[in-house]
C-alpha cells in the first residue's frame, strides 16, 4: 500500500466549477500536511499547509481529518489558470517529505 | 531571484559517464533536500542535509549515488556510471530549520540518460 495515496484523475471541469480532491495517508504518525500544486514540467509549489482546524485561503479550502487519515482540498470558481497536478504530502516525524502521485485538473472554457 | 536555484537544468549524457548537480538554497534556510521525480509519479525522497551534515539518506539512494553540503550553502549530487533508469528529474528543496518544514522547490534538473 503507497504511503500516500490519492485520485490520479484527470478531473476534467468547466470554469466556474467546484472541485473537491481527496487523500488518504498510512502513517498515523504523520505530523504535517501540504497541498503542493505542479504545472506540467515545473517543480512543484507549495498551495497551503493543512492544520486540523481547516483553513481557507481564497477559493482553496483544505480539511485534514486525522481520524480517517484523511486530507481533502476544495477548489471553488475554477478558473482555467488552475490546471495543473495537485499534490497530496505528508511529512511524519523524520523531516522528509511523502508525496502523492498527484491529482491532475483540466479547466475547460 | 531569492528562490532554491539548480545547475544545470537540463543534461544529457551517455550511459556510464559520471554527472554532477548543484542546487543553491535559498540563504536562510537550513534544511536542503534532494527529490528524484519520474513521469506520472509524485518526488521521491533522496536525501537531505541540516547545515552540512546528511542527516537521512534514501534506500533509492544506490552507492552510486553522493551527495555533499561541504559548506552549509550550495550542495551537490553526483551519480557515478549513470544507467538509464537514472533518467528523471533531479529537484532540491530547502526549508527553514524551524516551523512546519514547509519546502521549497528549484526548478530541477532533468536528467536524460542515453
Amino acid at each position: 500500500r503507497k504511503e500516500v495515496e490519492q485520485d490520479p484523475g484527470p478531473f476534467n471541469v468547466p470554469e466556474g466549477a467546484t472541485v473537491a480532491f481527496n487523500c488518504t495517508y498510512s502513517n498515523s504518525a504523520s505530523q504535517s500536511f501540504f497541498w503542493y500544486r505542479q504545472d506540467c514540467r515545473k517543480e512543484p509549489k507549495l498551495l497551503m499547509s493543512v492544520y486540523s482546524s481547516g483553513n481557507e485561503d481564497g477559493r482553496f479550502t483544505a480539511q485534514l481529518n486525522r481520524a480517517s487519515q484523511y486530507i481533502s482540498l476544495l477548489i471553488r470558481d475554477s478558473k482555467l489558470s488552475d490546471s495543473a497536478t495537485y499534490l497530496c504530502v505528508v511529512n511524519d516525524y523524520t523531516d522528509k517529505l511523502i508525496f502523492g502521485t498527484g491529482t491532475r485538473l483540466q479547466v475547460f472554457p | 531571484d531569492t528562490g532554491v536555484s539548480q545547475d544545470p537544468r537540463h543534461k544529457i549524457t551517455k550511459r556510464g559517464q559520471n554527472v554532477t548537480f548543484r542546487c543553491d538554497p535559498i540563504s536562510e534556510h537550513n534544511r536542503l533536500y534532494w527529490y528524484r521525480q519520474t513521469l506520472g509519479q509524485g518526488p521521491e525522497f533522496l536525501t537531505y542535509f541540516q547545515n552540512e551534515a546528511q542527516l537521512e539518506k534514501s534506500r533509492l539512494l544506490s552507492d552510486r549515488f553522493s551527495a555533499e553540503r561541504p559548506k552549509g550553502s550550495f550542495s551537490t549530487l553526483e551519480i557515478q556510471r549513470t544507467e538509464q533508469g537514472d533518467s528523471a528529474m533531479y529537484l532540491c528543496a530547502s526549508s527553514p530549520s524551524r516551523g512546519p518544514n514547509e519546502q521549497f522547490f528549484g526548478p530541477g534538473t532533468r536528467l536524460t540518460v542515453l
